[in-house]
C-alpha cells in the first residue's frame, strides 16, 4: 500500500512568487491534514479536511495560504505571494475516520514533507 | 489551548541500554489521545505508540512503552534495548478525542536521540 506522498520534496522560490504543494493521501483515507515546521520551532497544525470539506482551518496563518481538496482525494496548498517567513517544512498527513470500535483513532500517517525555501 | 512540552532537546544512550524521554502536556479536556512520533533523518514521521486517556493501562509496543500519569499530565516514552535504528528526533503529540478540532495534533519541540554503539 502506498503511503502519503508529497511533492515537490524541495522548492526554492523568490519572495513574492507563488508555490503550490501537493499531497496524495493514503487511498481510502477521508481525513487529510497539513502541518508545517518553520526553522527552530515546533510543528504547527494548519488545517484538516474531511473528504473535500474543511473541518478545521484554525491554524492557517493568513489569507496568503489557500488549501483545496477537490473531489476528496489529493490536496494542494498554495502560498501566494510567498514571504521569507514561510520557509520551512510542510507536512501532510492522512487518517481513516473511524476504527472498528466506532471511536476515532486519529492515527495520522505522515508524508516526507516539502522543504520550502523562500529567498 | 493545549500545550505540549518536551524539556530534553537532546538525549543519548548506549546501544542495548534503556532511555526515557519526557513529555508533559496541559489540557482541560478529559478525553484525548497522546502520541509519540519518531522522525529519522530521512524526515518521514512514523507513529511509535499511542495512548488513549481513558485507558489507565500504559501502552506498549515491543521495546517501546509509556508511563502515562494523567493527574500529573505526564507522558514519558521508555525505549528498552536501544538499537542504532532508534536514533531519530522524537515528538510527543496530543489531540482531543472529540469536538471540531479532534484532528489537530499539537506537538512538542522534539528530542533528538543519539544511540552510541
Amino acid at each position: 500500500e502506498a503511503g502519503v506522498t508529497q511533492f515537490p520534496s524541495h522548492s526554492v522560490i523568490e519572495k513574492g512568487q507563488t508555490v503550490t504543494l501537493r499531497c496524495d493521501p493514503i487511498s481510502g483515507h477521508d481525513n487529510l491534514y497539513w502541518y508545517r515546521r518553520v526553522m527552530g520551532k515546533e510543528i504547527k497544525f494548519l488545517l484538516h479536511f474531511v473528504k473535500e470539506s474543511k473541518q478545521d482551518e484554525s491554524g492557517m496563518p493568513n489569507n496568503r495560504f489557500l488549501a483545496e481538496r477537490t473531489g476528496g482525494t489529493y490536496s494542494t496548498l498554495k502560498v501566494q505571494p510567498a514571504e521569507l517567513e514561510d520557509s520551512g517544512v510542510y507536512f501532510c498527513a492522512s487518517s481513516q475516520s473511524y476504527g472498528t470500535s466506532g471511536r476515532r483513532k486519529n492515527i495520522q500517517y505522515f508524508g516526507a514533507g516539502t522543504r520550502l525555501s523562500v529567498l | 489551548a493545549q500545550t505540549v512540552t518536551q524539556s530534553q532537546p537532546e538525549m543519548s544512550v548506549q546501544e542495548a541500554e534503556t532511555v526515557t524521554l519526557s513529555c508533559t502536556y496541559d489540557t482541560s479536556e478529559s478525553d484525548y489521545y497522546l502520541f509519540w512520533y519518531k522522525q529519522p533523518p530521512s524526515r518521514q514521521m512514523i507513529l511509535v505508540i499511542r495512548q488513549e486517556a481513558y485507558k489507565q493501562q500504559n501502552a506498549t509496543e515491543n521495546r517501546f512503552s509509556v508511563n502515562f500519569q494523567k493527574a500529573a499530565k505526564s507522558f514519558s516514552l521508555k525505549i528498552s534495548d536501544s538499537q542504532l535504528g532508534d536514533a531519530a528526533m522524537y515528538f510527543c503529540a496530543y489531540s482531543n478525542a472529540g469536538g471540531t478540532s479532534y484532528g489537530k495534533l499539537t506537538f512538542g519541540q522534539g528530542t533528538i536521540l543519539t544511540v552510541h554503539p
